[in-house]
């Protein structure tokens, strides 16, 4: 079957480094999302990955390796808005999104 | 560009009533998503359109659930009768295309529905 894994809920404090970890199985594979979703809104984009390797962008790094079927997203300089979840999202052979159930990140001063 | 945009953002209705969704997508967008994510879980794929044909419906409750995209742009997702166990949050997402290696999903707001 297909599968996402992502903690449940994670805490850190601002201005921190906190790492969300994420482990799928697809039947296929065709990339990696991240989204970011605070609460009552909807999600929204972070990054993909369908390479193996780290991709920065900003503040937030996204890291794929395909042969361990792993993800993982970092979050740098924490600040009290990044309180949200992120959902990890695997892409199958179908090009259907798989979605993990996410992580609730809290974010303490 | 506009977002996705839904209508209602709320719905209160008594389980055994109807109720029905809007939804418009992107423009240019050639494929929308219905949603259906409880409190606390990941969004499950309802239904996947792409123009205004169904690609996959496989986890949609046929039984009560239908949904339609009539010329390919607007859609309408309706549940009749409704179920206590329906209450969550519908989301819609559109995306430029379904296949090929980037299909960035873009959300609406999304309408929470509540089933008493």
């Amino acid at each position: 079957g297909q599968n996402i894994d992502q903690p449940t809920e994670m805490t850190a404090t601002e201005g921190a480094i906190v790492q969300i970890n994420c482990t799928y199985q697809t039947s296929g594979f065709n990339g990696l999302f991240w989204y970011q979703q605070h609460a009552g809104e909807a999600p929204t984009f972070l990054s993909y990955n369908v390479l193996d390797g780290l991709e920065e962008k900003g503040r937030f790094s996204s890291f794929l390796s395909r042969s361990k079927g792993y993800s993982y997203l970092l979050l740098k300089e924490l600040q009290m808005k990044d309180s949200a979840s992120y959902l990890c999202a695997g892409v199958d052979s179908n090009y259907q999104l798989i979605w993990g159930a996410g992580t609730k990140l809290i974010i303490k001063p | 560009e506009a977002g996705v945009a839904q209508s209602p953002r709320y719905k209160i209705i008594e389980k055994r009533q109807s109720v029905a969704f809007w939804c418009n997508p992107i423009s240019g967008h050639a494929t929308l998503y219905w949603y259906q994510q409880i409190l606390g879980q990941g969004p499950k794929l309802l239904i996947q359109f792409q123009n205004n044909g169904v690609v996959d419906d496989s986890q949609l409750p046929k039984d009560r659930f239908s949904a339609e995209r009539l010329k390919g742009v607007d859609s309408t997702l309706k549940i009749q009768p409704a179920k206590l166990e329906d209450s969550a949050v519908y989301l819609c997402a559109s995306a430029r295309q379904a296949g090929g290696s980037y299909n960035e999903q873009f959300f609406g707001p999304g309408t929470r529905l509540t089933v008493l």
